[in-house]
């Protein structure tokens, strides 16, 4: 158990619908990075977030966003859904959030988001 | 350009024996991290074991090792007395100073080991 809760374990739901995704890191960790892993695009960076900051920004959609709240949980935000955006939604939190090139990231289970 | 290669999409390996994943990276950043990470098909990332660019000795953890030849810029995760449990995928990945801390992956070698 990596320390890293994702809630819900999965989602099913509709094209054109709106989801949220929700990251609780490990305590005492401050950054949360979210991941999309799918079967053509491998395991991509979505976004990273800081102490409540926004710091780095990697493939995410416009119809994506996220934020992280004051007691450091997160949520990913999916809308206007296609077929595509089915995969597995990781979040990963680390303590620095990137003060070191070998601060650790530790996954949360996923979420595996199924658009019908 | 891919960042991170795993030449081996699939390898099987027996019970006891040691096997190799191969990973080299591409970068032009002095400090860097390189990780592996496992993923069974239930689907969790699990950390194994890091590199720093400026470690000189060889990361270990338990029965993982990291075969690290920086100027050849390979980074090659070694399994001592693989058990059934190490049956997964394994991805390589590389964490960049001046590319915002986000990990880029490789697309993974999958292990199969038999009794």
């Amino acid at each position: 158990d990596s320390g890293v809760t994702q809630t819900p374990k999965h989602l099913i739901t509709a094209t054109g619908q709106r989801v949220t995704l929700r990251c609780s890191p490990r305590s005492g960790d401050l950054s949360v990075y979210w991941y999309q892993q799918s079967l053509d695009q491998g395991l991509q960076f979505l976004i990273q977030y800081y102490n409540g900051e926004e710091r780095a920004k990697g493939n995410i959609l416009e119809r994506f966003s996220a934020q992280q709240f004051p007691d450091l949980h997160s949520e990913l935000n999916l809308s206007s859904l296609e077929l595509g955006d089915s995969a597995l939604y990781f979040c990963a939190s680390s303590g620095f959030g990137g003060a070191s090139p070998t601060d650790t990231q530790y996954f949360g289970p996923g979420t595996r988001l199924t658009v019908l | 350009a891919q960042k991170i290669t795993q030449t081996q999409p699939g390898m099987f390996v027996q019970e006891k024996e040691a096997v190799t994943l191969d990973c080299t990276y591409d970068t032009s950043d002095q400090s860097y991290g390189l990780f592996w990470y496992k993923q069974p098909s239930s689907g969790e990332m699990i950390f194994l074991i890091y590199q720093g660019s400026y470690d000189e000795q060889n990361a270990t953890e338990g029965r993982y090792s990291l075969n690290f030849q920086k100027a050849r810029k390979s980074a090659n995760l070694v399994i001592s007395a693989s058990q059934l449990g190490d049956s997964a995928m394994y991805f390589c990945a590389m964490r960049e100073t001046n590319s915002g801390y986000a990990l880029n992956f490789g697309k993974g070698t999958s292990l199969l080991v038999t009794p």
